[in-house]
């Protein structure tokens, strides 16, 4: 099963300010690898995915993160955050060997006009 | 499409009390997992179906919690006698049938409160 990494519980940031999240997962043949967002009271909703092809992919809301294999890394990024990006994200990796999802402990990112 | 269906969104009971939670996944999907999510933690898999037969359960503490789904659609998540450390969001979700991405579409979560 997949192992993911994220390497930042907290971030706090001022509006229009970018943001960066970090993720690193355990390396594995087939990955497929997931961003979701978590607003306060809500289920999760998925903000983009890396299944194969083009490393960097984008997703909805301003988002979009790389896929970087050789430091196997996915990390999420947006260059100008709103108030209403405020809210837990988790990366979550897939494995497509034993059909598995697993999910790093959560991101809280705080934004602060 | 409608979205996963839990209820009830809220549960406060006392230890060594039972709860139980329903979940109605999006139509069609084949496959239902139940997640319990602890404050400050990601979600952590407890059970996984396909159609109505189990796939995964190494997770599930097996002597307080049972989970069922009938006719492959619904599912109910029961646990019974409830702990303290049982207190958390309990999320159910699902995802489509043949598509082996990993994709899941979640519900708003079932949040419990052990007291």
């Amino acid at each position: 099963a997949q192992s993911v990494t994220q390497l930042d519980s907290q971030v706090p940031v001022f509006e229009e300010a970018p943001v960066e999240l970090r993720c690193n997962y355990s390396s594995s043949v087939s990955v497929y690898l997931f961003w979701y967002v978590q607003y306060p009271n809500q289920g999760l909703q998925l903000l983009l995915k890396y299944l194969s092809g083009s490393t960097l992919v984008k997703g909805i809301n301003g988002f979009e993160a790389e896929f970087n294999k050789s430091q196997t890394s996915f990390h999420l990024r947006k260059p100008s955050v709103h108030i209403s990006d405020t809210a837990e994200y988790f990366c979550a990796g897939y494995d497509s060997n034993d059909y598995k999802l697993s999910f790093g402990a959560g991101t809280t990112v705080t934004v602060r006009a | 499409e409608a979205g996963v269906a839990q209820s009830p969104r809220y549960k406060i009971i006392e230890k060594r009390q039972s709860v139980a939670f329903w979940c109605n996944p999006i139509s069609g999907h084949a496959t239902l997992y139940w997640y319990q999510q602890i404050l400050g933690q990601g979600p952590k898999l407890l059970i996984q179906f396909q159609n109505n037969g189990v796939v995964d359960d190494s997770q599930l503490p097996k002597d307080r919690f049972s989970a069922e789904r009938l006719k492959g659609v619904d599912s109910t998540l029961k646990i019974q006698p409830a702990k303290l450390e049982d207190s958390a969001v309990y999320l159910c979700a699902s995802s489509r049938q043949g598509v082996d991405t990993g994709e899941l579409f979640f519900g708003e979560g079932s949040r419990l409160t052990v007291l």
